[in-house]
């Protein structure tokens, strides 16, 4: 079974620097997805960034980025230039490739950004 | 474009009733998928729904169901409700499979 670990509870960060979160995850499988997801206090899940296994270059998506270390099951999300809307909680997650649309979460980082 | 939308937003429930949450999905969109969040276990996967079939199940006893109508729109019941089923439960829309989850604001429950 497929099994993802956010290490990181909380973090914290200042306004306008730069802010690295932590998601290690254990899978047989050689094709999958691996996103980063934001939850606000509305609740409401918002995608930041998807990766797929099969690419080697890291995906970017303006202030955010990911280091994917496909050997060492490795995904870190790298939040530049913190700004305040981006204090929130953040879950790693993966999906297999295979013909499912199911997620798996890790335990989630709560990120606070101080101004 | 609509989101997607779980009804109701709030719900407060006694031990031993049944409960029915509904999500519709993004129009479009044929995969629905179900969420239970606490803050003991986390995002816990439910079900999964494609075009009326239940593709995926995850592990939680049988008082949990779920089904989706033609329309793409789902509903989850939980029966014989007991007070570990306080939670938040998120419903995700997809349009196929492997494409971007859109979610829901959730429904917050409430067993006393």
């Amino acid at each position: 079974a497929q099994t993802v670990t956010q290490s990181q509870p909380e973090m914290s960060v200042q306004e306008a620097e730069t802010v690295t979160l932590s998601c290690t995850y254990d899978t047989s499988e050689s094709d999958y997805y691996l996103f980063w997801y934001k939850q606000p206090p509305s609740r409401q899940m918002i995608l930041v960034i998807r990766q797929e296994a099969y690419k080697q270059q890291n995906a970017t998506e303006n202030r955010f980025s990911v280091n994917f270390q496909k050997a060492a099951k490795s995904f870190s999300l790298k939040i530049s230039d913190s700004q305040l809307g981006d204090a929130a909680m953040y879950f790693c997650a993966y999906r297999s490739a295979m013909a499912t649309n199911k997620l798996i979460f890790g335990t989630g980082t709560l990120l606070a950004v101080q101004p | 474009k609509a989101g997607v939308t779980q009804t109701p937003r709030y719900l407060i429930k006694t031990r031993g009733q049944q409960v029915t949450l509904s999500c519709s999905p993004i129009s479009g969109h044929r995969s629905v998928s179900w969420y239970q969040q606490t803050p003991g276990q986390g995002l816990q996967f439910l079900f999964e729904y494609f075009s009326e079939t239940q593709r995926n199940k995850g592990n939680f006893p049988g008082r949990f169901s779920g089904r989706q109508f033609s329309n793409s729109r789902s509903e989850m019941n939980v029966s014989t409700l007991e007070l570990g089923d306080s939670a938040l439960y998120l419903c995700a829309s997809e349009q196929g499979v492997g494409t971007e989850a859109f979610f829901g604001q959730g429904t917050r429950l409430t067993v006393v």
